[in-house]
């Protein structure tokens, strides 16, 4: 099974910051990789796929890049909405996985 | 405007089989693959399984074979989960998503509680 490693486990930052979430994959896998925001109590909802296309209504600050084994997903200027859990998932091979997730904390 | 509708909470006892339902609607029901994933609480997501209801056809994360049994019911545009020989460990909290370039619509959730 491919491992999708997400770093780092908090990320604590202001209103207005710009922040990056890490996730790298235990082989390459292309651009075969999403990403999900999950609020609290919530379902996971679509930011990015395959790496860096955006998704319609989702607002432009979120943005993803890499290719390979490493990605990023980043936030331009982080709002308190953005409160959540933010995972990346691989569908390059299966079982298809996800990271164990990033959480992302105003200061 | 596309909808997955997840039944509600169940509690059920160890040993016992519980069917999971997510009923969807605004898209054609046959032409996605629909999946599920789990979340035991507090922890990340896991891939159990896909089906595709035009056909019927079937994958299933090796980690729950004998687990998890997927069926679609294409009259009601509703897919299931059947889990069974259910422990503690299967207490969680179980998403249905739909595929399309990613998991871009998901159900609700539903929480499964398995105790006697």
């Amino acid at each position: 099974d491919i491992l999708l490693t997400q770093s780092p486990a908090i990320l604590s930052v202001s209103p207005g910051e710009r922040v990056s979430f890490s996730c790298r994959a235990s082989q390459s896998i292309g651009t075969s990789i999403h990403w999900y925001q999950q609020r609290t109590n919530g379902s996971p909802r679509l930011l990015i796929k395959y790496a860096s296309e955006s998704i319609s209504g989702i607002p432009s600050r979120f943005s993803g890049s890499g290719s390979g084994t490493d990605f990023t997903l980043s936030i331009n200027s982080v709002e308190s909405e953005d409160i959540a859990d933010y995972y990346c998932q691989q569908s390059n091979s299966w079982p298809w996985t996800f990271g164990g997730g990033t959480k992302l904390e105003i200061k | 405007q596309v909808q997955l509708k997840q039944s509600g909470a169940e509690l059920v006892r160890p040993g016992a089989s519980v069917n999971l339902s997510c009923k969807t609607s605004g898209y054609i029901f046959t032409s996605y693959w629909i999946h599920w994933v789990k979340q035991r609480s507090g922890q990340g997501l896991e891939w159990i399984a896909r089906i595709y209801p035009g056909t019927g056809s079937t994958y299933y994360n090796e980690k729950f074979k004998g687990k998890a049994t997927l069926t679609a019911d294409k009259s009601s545009s509703t897919a299931y989960m059947q889990l069974s020989s259910l422990k503690s460990e299967d207490s969680a909290v179980y998403f249905c998503a739909r595929e399309f370039y990613g998991f871009d619509y998901w159900g609700q959730g539903t929480t499964l509680t398995v105790s006697s």
